[in-house]
């Protein structure tokens, strides 16, 4: 069954480096997207993308963050100068060929920053 | 501000019995509401989606209710086992918030044996 894969699954940095995280999206699928779950809390949203662009995104998305699909196949998420509150896990998403419906999930990546 | 509420406290029941988990919203009118499980460490994983013009949905021992009156949603998994102990996301979709789909806390569901 197709899925969503993720790079790296733990990934432990100090404050103010950058840090990029990959996904590989399932390969016929058009819209994109990255959550982040901060540990306990809930699954919170913070950009789509489509057509190769930001479509919609969060408070949370500041210009500290950035997403890009450099190819036909990775989709990225770089945190400019991460602090201590960016540490949480970051789930990256993708829908088929219509903008409502079934999100598959990655299984995440661990962001620990210290 | 848009609000997804789901009972925090963790729901214990017997294995075999029917487990009811309760989503309630405000400030928002979903096209779609939708449940996810999520198992620990892992990602979100769907389960249903229902629209706003349908009352209930089901899928093998899982059933979905949707209110849009109440603004709220049930969902019932029937005949449960110790297999389906995990947390179980809602998640509301478009379009007063556009189409992107927001997440509950989510409830965490324990069944024993």
């Amino acid at each position: 069954e197709p899925e969503v894969t993720q790079t790296p699954s733990h990934q432990v940095t100090q404050m103010g480096q950058e840090v990029i995280l990959r996904c590989v999206p399932i390969s016929n699928h058009l819209y994109f997207y990255w959550y982040r779950q901060i540990l306990g809390q809930k699954v919170e949203f913070l950009v789509s993308f489509y057509n190769n662009e930001i479509s919609e995104k969060s408070e949370i998305f500041d210009d500290q963050f950035s997403v890009e699909r450099p190819d036909g196949s990775n989709f990225t998420l770089k945190i400019r100068s991460t602090k201590l509150e960016d540490s949480a896990m970051y789930f990256c998403a993708s829908k088929g060929d219509s903008k409502t419906g079934e999100l598959f999930f990655g299984e995440g990546s661990r962001l620990t920053v210290l | 501000s848009q609000k997804i509420e789901q009972n925090s406290e963790a729901l214990n029941i017997q294995e075999g019995k029917t487990a009811t988990l309760t989503c309630n919203y405000t400030n928002y009118s979903p096209a779609y509401l939708q449940w996810y499980r999520q198992d620990p460490g892992r990602g979100p994983v769907f389960l249903l989606l229902i629209r706003e013009n349908e009352k209930e949905k089901r899928k093998e021992r899982l059933k979905v209710t949707f209110d849009t009156t109440l603004k709220q949603s049930l969902f019932h998994i029937t005949a449960s086992q110790p297999a389906d102990s995990a947390t179980y996301l809602c998640a509301l979709e478009g379009p007063t918030g556009g189409f992107k789909t927001i997440f509950g806390a989510g409830t965490r569901l324990f069944v024993k044996a």
